[in-house]
């Protein structure tokens, strides 16, 4: 299986600042077609996952665009331009190229 | 409103099994895959297999095979879960996630429409 990992494992935040978040594959995620089979996922505390970005860097419906993903091939980085109160919770990355679908261990995020 | 709704949290003893159940509403039922997902506490998502409702066929993840089933009830528009030969180490939230097609230049495949999950006890 993929082997996802991601850092740093949790990350305090000043309202307003920016934030990264990095994820590694064990694998190169780059499918022949040219794109990257890499999702990104927050989960809101006492809540579901959440779709933010799929294929590396689509922001998913209703994303607000202070959140990108950028990266290739085995290193990916999701981005908050400025990190607001609704943002806290766990950051997941997923890679989507093979099954079993495997998921980073995540990273929490609070703000200070 | 597209919705995954999940039956209740289940507490079982280790050797049972559990049936988990997912009611999509608010979509065709069978145009959508439905994912399958745990969560330990504090650990990542676990994914565990998927299901095509329209035909009932399933890919299980090798960790699962033998103690996983996923079945579907087309007329209730429901997918289940059930897992057996229960350990501790199955206490988890499990979620349903619908498997959703959008086209670029290519098809790809994003889980966007979760359950809101259902909590598994296994406990002597």
């Amino acid at each position: 299986d993929i082997v996802m990992t991601q850092s740093p494992l949790s990350l305090s935040v000043t309202p307003g600042e920016p934030a990264s978040i990095s994820c590694r594959s064990s694998q190169n995620l780059l499918h022949r077609n040219g794109h990257n089979y890499l999702d990104w996922f927050l989960q809101k505390p006492g809540q579901s996952p959440q779709l933010l970005i799929y294929l590396g860097s689509n922001r998913a419906s209703g994303v607000p665009d202070r959140f990108s993903g950028s990266g290739s091939g085995t290193d990916f980085t999701l981005k908050i331009s400025r990190v607001e109160a609704e943002d806290v919770g766990v950051y997941f990355c997923m890679q989507a190229l093979e099954t079993p679908r495997t998921f980073g261990q995540g990273t929490k995020v609070d703000v200070k | 409103q597209v919705r995954l709704v999940q039956s209740g949290a289940e507490v079982r003893k280790p050797g049972a099994s559990v049936k988990v159940s997912c009611k999509a509403s608010g979509y065709s039922f069978n145009d959508y895959y439905v994912q399958w997902v745990r969560q330990a506490p504090g650990q990542g998502p676990e994914w565990m297999g998927i299901i095509n409702p329209n035909v009932g066929s399933t890919i299980y993840a090798q960790k699962f095979q033998g103690r996983i089933t996923l079945t579907r009830d087309t007329s209730a528009s429901t997918v289940y879960m059930e897992l057996g030969s229960l350990r501790s180490e199955d206490t988890a939230v499990y979620y349903c996630a619908r498997r959703t097609p959008v086209v670029l230049d290519i098809t790809y495949h994003y889980m966007d429409i979760w359950g809101k999950g259902t909590t598994v006890t296994v406990s002597s």
